[in-house]
Parts: C-alpha cells; sequence; structure tokens
C-alpha cells in the first residue's frame, strides 16, 4: 500500500493567501485526522472524520481554517488567509475501526512569510 | 494541566546504552498507549502498542506501563545510532483521538 498521501510536501506562501493542503487516505480506512505540528505545542488534532462526517473539530483554531472530505479518498485542509503563526507541519493520518493502529502521512511544511 | 506530559528534552546517549523515556498523564479513561518513533521531517510511525498495564516486549523495545500511576516508559537496549529520532507517547481512550506528548529527540553516538 501507498500509504497516507499528503500534497504539497512543502510550501510557502505569504501572508494573507489561501493555503490548500490535501490528503489521500489509506485504501479501506473509514477514519481521517488532520493533526499540526510545531515545537512549542507538539502534535495537536485538528479535526477527525469518520465516513467522510467531520466528528470532532473542536481543535480547528479558528474560523480562518476549514476542512473537507467529499469522498471516503480525499480531504482538503484549508487556510484562508493564512497567518505567520499557521507555519507548522500539517500531518494527515487515516486509521480503519476504533482503537487500532493510525498511520500518519510525511507531512506539509506549511510556511508563511 | 496537559492531559500527556513529556518532558521534552534532549537526549544522547552512547551506542550501546540504554534509552529510557516517559510519560505521564491525567485521564484515567485512557485505555490504549502508544509510542510513535518520528524521524527528522517524516511522520510519526508507531513503534509499540499496548492495552493494559504490564510490560510489553518488541526485541530491543519495551513499552511499559503502570496505569495506577498513570506512567508510561519506552526502553531501547542496546541503542543503534539508526535509533536516532523523536520519541512520542500517545495515549488514546478508543475513540480514536490520540493525545500525544511533546516528543523526546534522541540521539545515539557511534
Amino acid at each position: 500500500d501507498a500509504g497516507v498521501i499528503q500534497s504539497p510536501r512543502h510550501e510557502v506562501t505569504e501572508m494573507g493567501q489561501e493555503v490548500t493542503l490535501r490528503c489521500k487516505p489509506i485504501s479501506g480506512h473509514d477514519s481521517l485526522f488532520w493533526y499540526r505540528q510545531t515545537m512549542m505545542r507538539g502534535l495537536e488534532l485538528l479535526i477527525y472524520f469518520n465516513n467522510n462526517v467531520p466528528i470532532d473539530d473542536s481543535g480547528m483554531p479558528e474560523d480562518r481554517f476549514s476542512a473537507k472530505m467529499p469522498n471516503a479518498s480525499f480531504s482538503t485542509l484549508k487556510i484562508q488567509p493564512s497567518e505567520p503563526r499557521d507555519s507548522a507541519v500539517y500531518f494527515c493520518a487515516s486509521t480503519e475501526g476504533s482503537g487500532n493502529t493510525i498511520y500518519f502521512g510525511e507531512g506539509s511544511w506549511l510556511t508563511v512569510v | 494541566q496537559k492531559e500527556v506530559e513529556q518532558d521534552p528534552g534532549p537526549l544522547s546517549v552512547p551506542e550501546g546504552a540504554i534509552v529510557s523515556l516517559n510519560c505521564t498523564y491525567s485521564n484515567s479513561a485512557f485505555q490504549y498507549f502508544m509510542w510513535y518513533r518520528q524521524y527528522s521531517r517524516k511522520g510519526p510511525e508507531l513503534l509499540m502498542y499496548t492495552y493494559s498495564s504490564g510490560n510489553k516486549e518488541d526485541g530491543r523495545f519495551t513499552a511499559q506501563v503502570d496505569k495506577s500511576s498513570k506512567y508510561i516508559s519506552l526502553f531501547i537496549r542496546d541503542s543503534q545510532p539508526s535509533d536516532s529520532a523523536t520519541y512520542l507517547c500517545a495515549m488514546m481512550r478508543g475513540n480514536n483521538r490520540l493525545a500525544f506528548g511533546k516528543g523526546n529527540q534522541v540521539v545515539v553516538i557511534p
């Protein structure tokens, strides 16, 4: 299996621009997660989908962040407008069922200048 | 108080030494305990997964859970330079929501 696939791997953008991060979960997995990792706060869960439905978005920092999962094989995380404090590594992860191994992608490294 | 506490200090050890890492947690509802390894510029990958109190061994790695003390540990025996990575503890209540520690960067010096 190809694993969780994220794009872009690296993005540098100017403050105020829209950023869209993309994720393809592992085929057959029914749960998808978006995490953000920073030195200060570590890995934080932003949003969790199950069967394409958002279950918990309490970690989304503010209205500038939105996430969608239009089908079982694709999800996006959008930041509009972006700010320098959004600079972080954003990870997508997926799993099947509950209490099982959660597999992470290689991350999207975002820098907002 | 954060749900999961992991002192994020870096750790340098000579090759062959034992590496000892630990985390504490405050939520007694956590049922699953994991250790993830993250190499530089990569995503976390699951290293060890335990459900109950006690020890679990996998090769050179031992995971220890003490639910009464809300304390988990990871030991790496005969450490190798290839073990150099960041190690993150993680816990879950059975609802697929992982809570992570901040991670320890481990450097094994040849």
